[in-house]
Parts: C-alpha cells; sequence; structure tokens
C-alpha cells in the first residue's frame, strides 16, 4: 500500500464547476500538507499548503486536512480552462532528516470550454 | 522564492551511457533535492544534495547509479550512469531554504530523460 494514495484521474468536467480533488494517507505523523500544480512539461509549483487539521482559502481554492480520517481535499471553485493542469498532493512531518515530502500520484484535471 | 535553471530540458540516450544534469538555482539555498518523477507516477526522492558532503540517498537509489555533486550553496549536478531504458524518467531538481518553510519548496522545470 502507498503512504499517500490519489486517485490519477483524468478528472474532466466543464468550465464554472466545482472540482474536489483528494488524498487519503496512512502516516499519522505527516503535519503539513500541500497541493501542487504541475502544468504539461513544467516543474510542480505550489499552490497551498495547510498545518494539521483544518481548511484554508486563497482565492478560489479550498485547502481541506481531516486528520481524523486521514484525508485531505482540493477544491477548485469556477473552474477554468487555465486550470488544468496535474494536481499533486503533498505531506511531511517535518521532522525527519532532510525534511522529505510524500507525494500522491496526481490527479489529471481537464476543465473544458 | 528561488529560481531554478535545470539542465538540458531534456535528452535521448543510448543504453549504456550516463547523462548529467545540472541544477542551477539564484540565491544561496539550504537544502537542494534530486526527485524522479516516472511516466503518470508520483514524485519519488532520489536525494539530498548536501554542500561539502556526500549525498544522502533514498531507499532504492544508490551513489554509484546516482552520483551527486553539490560544490556549493547555488549548484548541484545528477549524474544517471549506465543507463537503461527503465531509467527514462522525469529529473527534477528541488531547493528548500532555511526553517524548512513550504514556501522554500521550489521545483526546476524537469529533465526529459529518453533511454533507447
Amino acid at each position: 500500500q502507498k503512504e499517500v494514495e490519489q486517485d490519477p484521474g483524468p478528472l474532466s468536467v466543464p468550465e464554472g464547476a466545482i472540482v474536489s480533488l483528494n488524498c487519503t494517507y496512512s502516516n499519522s505523523a505527516f503535519q503539513y500538507f500541500m497541493w501542487y500544480r504541475q502544468y504539461s512539461r513544467k516543474g510542480p509549483e505550489l499552490l497551498m499548503y495547510t498545518y494539521s487539521s483544518g481548511n484554508k482559502e486563497d482565492g478560489r481554492f479550498t485547502a481541506q486536512v481531516d486528520k481524523s480520517s486521514k484525508y485531505i481535499s482540493l477544491f477548485i471553485r469556477d473552474s477554468q480552462p487555465s486550470d488544468s493542469a496535474t494536481y499533486l498532493c503533498a505531506m511531511s512531518d517535518f521532522n525527519n532528516a532532510g525534511n522529505m515530502l510524500t507525494f500522491g500520484g496526481g490527479t489529471r484535471l481537464m476543465v473544458k470550454p | 522564492s528561488a529560481v531554478i535553471s535545470q539542465k538540458p530540458s531534456r535528452d535521448i540516450c543510448q543504453r549504456g551511457t550516463s547523462l548529467t544534469i545540472q541544477c542551477q538555482v539564484d540565491s544561496q539555498v539550504t537544502m537542494m533535492f534530486w526527485y524522479r518523477q516516472q511516466p503518470g507516477q508520483s514524485l519519488t526522492l532520489i536525494a539530498t544534495a548536501n554542500q561539502g558532503s556526500e549525498a544522502t540517498y533514498e531507499s532504492g537509489f544508490v551513489i554509484d547509479k546516482f552520483p551527486i555533486s553539490r560544490p556549493n550553496l547555488t549548484f548541484s549536478t545528477l549524474t544517471v550512469s549506465n543507463m537503461s531504458p527503465e531509467d527514462s524518467s522525469i529529473y527534477l531538481c528541488s531547493v528548500g531554504t532555511e526553517g524548512a518553510s513550504v514556501y522554500g519548496y521550489t521545483f526546476g522545470s524537469g529533465t526529459r530523460l529518453t533511454v533507447v
């Protein structure tokens, strides 16, 4: 079993839809949770991060963490074609040597005009 | 955040040969990492590049296959040695700043390697 599970998609939605992207994990030591966006032929770029449980909102993006269920989500409101990318969740306890990030496999999102 | 220049952006190599990938950062950074992203797969950490000492490798990765250099705080190289088709992947450099702030974790655009 992978430490972080993420549905690979692809997820295809019409423009303006609300998108829900999710990851589950098994390591209860994870405290920091991140979402990266990766456009084709580009490196991942940090989109949002949260510490421990709770919600965080940034414009059209909302990140949620439920540590009791070991489940994190990224919601995208009013999705745009420019949101089409692969979304990677990542997490860490930032206590281990090297501050390693553990990534999910990524979900490919396609927003159709 | 730091700006990373990674070279080459892509290459097609013959099996049995080696390729060295360069990662140049526009500012001094504490932490530099090398990741591999296989087609349709997650990012997997290969090693942490330590300035002035040997790199720290993750399970499944060895120095003979992936030698890493880090001569200063702005530059690192990863060599993929004695390549086979299984090494076809995207290799990514990532950097972090002091204090492990998540905002400090920046990725390069990656090197797309195809081994034939």
